[in-house]
């Protein structure tokens, strides 16, 4: 089955800084990539996605590029601030296997005003 | 649009209840709807597929008849611990997917923190 690698496990940035999250992925069926993230006692929210047709997609300060060939992908956020304090999970899933995403374990990102 | 509710948020239960957990997709339809665990400072690992009109999908591990699985309408799958013990105590977290959406995007709602006593 799919495994899905995250790093870091913890992310400390200053508050305008860049924070930059990475996920390996080991199927290379899979072709739907989330990234979601999660604030305390919450449910994961999705903050974009990106699928295997693409290599990279932005949405304001968030973007997400994906290398197939590497079966890597990550997550950026530009121009931080203290409300992206949150934990981030990156996931991929694959048609065939019901569409059922793989998490990573997570990444707790702390932004110091 | 895309809300997905869960209820309730918290239970607390003594331990050999059985405690179930609703998952309704508001503004859509959903024939299929996951069930996820999450631990503390975990990943969320996924329990089991719930699919609409039939048997529930249970990922490796998991006891079918610990958690049991209903997903009689297309907007309503609900969880089931029956005969709960302190070890059961998890965040529980639902999905679901819209069945007029195409991108299979999955909506989660916020969760349900079961403590058992």
């Amino acid at each position: 089955g799919e495994n899905v690698e995250q790093h870091p496990s913890t992310l400390s940035v200053q508050e305008g800084d860049s924070a930059v999250i990475k996920c390996t992925y080991s199927d290379s069926a899979s072709n739907y990539f989330p990234w979601y993230k999660q604030e305390l006692g919450k449910g994961p929210q999705l903050i974009i996605d990106i699928r295997s047709n693409v290599g990279e997609k932005k949405d304001q300060r968030i973007a997400v590029t994906l290398n197939k060939t590497a079966k890597h992908f990550s997550l950026h956020i530009t121009e931080t601030q203290p409300e992206d304090s949150a934990v981030y999970f990156c996931a991929a899933s694959e048609a065939a296997a019901g569409n059922k995403l793989t998490f990573g374990g997570g990444t707790r990102v702390l932004v110091k005003p | 649009g895309a809300v997905v509710s869960q209820h309730p948020s918290r239970v607390i239960c003594k331990s050999g209840t059985s405690v179930k957990i609703e998952c309704r997709s508001l503004d859509f339809q959903a024939t299929t709807m996951f069930w996820y665990r999450q631990f503390p400072k975990k990943s969320l690992m996924l329990m089991a597929t719930s699919n609409e009109g039939s048997k529930a999908t249970y990922e490796q591990g998991v006891e079918k008849d610990k958690f049991l699985i209903n997903h009689a309408s297309l907007t309503l799958s609900t969880l089931t611990v029956t005969s709960a013990h302190p070890e059961d105590s998890s965040f529980y977290i639902c999905s679901a997917r819209d069945l007029a959406d195409a991108k299979n995007i999955q909506y989660f709602g916020a969760g349900t923190r079961l403590s058992v006593l």
